[in-house]
This record gives C-alpha cells, structure tokens and sequence, in this order.
C-alpha cells in the first residue's frame, strides 16, 4: 500500500545526544515536510523540501537539521542544540506544487531520559 | 453544537446530531483550506479541503463552508457517530506559498 512510514514509534534520548527520525513515503511525492506538535497544541513546521537537494527552513528550525538525497526519504535530526526536544514529530508529503492537502504519517514520539 | 478552533477548546454533541467546528482565519489572501482529523497517537487524516473561490463543498457526511467576507471556515458533520471523536484542526495556505498554517483544533467528543 501507499503511504508514509515513519520510524520509530517511540524514541528516547539522552541529553546531549543527536537523534535522527526517520521518514519514507512511497506516493512518489515531490515535496516533504516535517512538523512539532506539543500537548494539546497544533503544528509547527520545522522544515520542508520541495525537491530532492533541497529543503528550507520552517517556523521553528533552529536545533534540527534534514537532508533531502532520495525524493522518498526525509530525514530529521534532532540535535543537541534543541533545549526542549520533547514532542510528537509529523512528517507529511505532498504531489507538487498546486493546492493540494498534505498525507501524514502517524508520527514518532520523542522523549527525554 | 459550535465551537470556536483556536484555542483547543472541546465540543461535545450527542451520537446523532449534527456537529459544527468553526475556525477564523488570519490571512485574507489565504487561498486554499483543508480541515484534517487526529486521532490519540496518530498522524492527521484529511477529511476535505476548499478552494478560496467556492464558497461550500460536501463530502460524505462532511460539508465544508468558506466566509470569506469574515473569514471563517467551518467543518459540518452529519450524524454524528463514536468514531468521529478526534481532534479537528483547520489549515490555511497563503497564495503563492507551500506551506500550510495551521490551527489549535477543537476536540469533539460523542455522547452516547
């Protein structure tokens, strides 16, 4: 079936450690996205890529970091220069350019030891 | 029942009814908007989307209704049923733009 994997489920880091959150999608989209979202909060985009080698910043980007080499893999590093990693992260993609919803995957949830 | 989406606030309705999310939006120059569903631990799902130059579009069950004049935006759902509990989140794109803005969501709750 078609869709977006995200992985892992669950993820725990250490502070001071970088993590990296996995994101494939096999809908042959074009453009990517990564997003926050806290508690009872909506979501905040952290990155997003339009084509493969390339991707721009979001609302909230400083402390992560993404890479685009494979139009179907967008992976997200949460680095140890985000003070308050803590959060459920969303990646969605979407086909092109025109208005058109977005597809999520069902997130990963990152937590503090 | 209605409800304002900004502040996620919760909406609770009798299985059977119908429900009405609302949602004011910031941009006038906004062109397209989709309302998602989000489940407990789980990812938004896309339950239907408008352009700015319709004012209403039906889905199953679902009906989307656009006032730009004020902007506001609201998610209608027929007969409502347990397996519509979830959070609603309303989104925005501003014209030109690839990237939506969404909102707090309205949490809405079936009484049996």
């Amino acid at each position: 079936d078609g869709g977006i994997t995200q992985s892992p489920k669950y993820l725990f880091r250490k502070e001071g450690q970088n993590v990296t959150l996995s994101c494939e999608q096999n809908l042959n989209h074009d453009a990517m996205y990564w997003y926050r979202q806290d508690p009872g909060q909506g979501l905040r985009l952290i990155y997003y890529s339009q084509i493969v080698n390339d991707f721009q910043k979001g609302d909230i980007a400083e402390g992560y970091s993404v890479s685009r080499e494979k139009k179907e893999s967008f992976p997200l590093t949460v680095t140890s220069a985000q003070k308050n990693p803590t959060a459920f992260y969303l990646c969605a993609s979407k086909a092109g350019q025109g208005n058109q919803p977005q597809h999520f995957g069902d997130g990963t949830r990152l937590s503090i030891l | 029942g209605e409800s304002v989406g900004l502040h996620l606030p919760t909406l609770s309705v009798q299985e059977g009814d119908n429900s009405i999310i609302n949602c004011a939006y910031s941009n006038s120059a906004s062109d397209y908007f989709i309302w998602y569903k989000q489940e407990s631990g789980k990812g938004p799902q896309f339950i239907i989307d408008i352009r700015s130059n319709m004012d209403k579009r039906q889905g199953q069950r679902v009906t989307v209704l656009l006032n730009k004049t004020v902007k506001h935006l609201s998610l209608q759902i027929a007969a409502t049923q347990p397996g519509d509990s979830a959070v609603y989140f309303c989104a925005e794109k501003v014209q030109g733009a690839q990237k939506l803005v969404f909102g707090q969501g309205t949490r809405l709750t079936i009484n049996p």
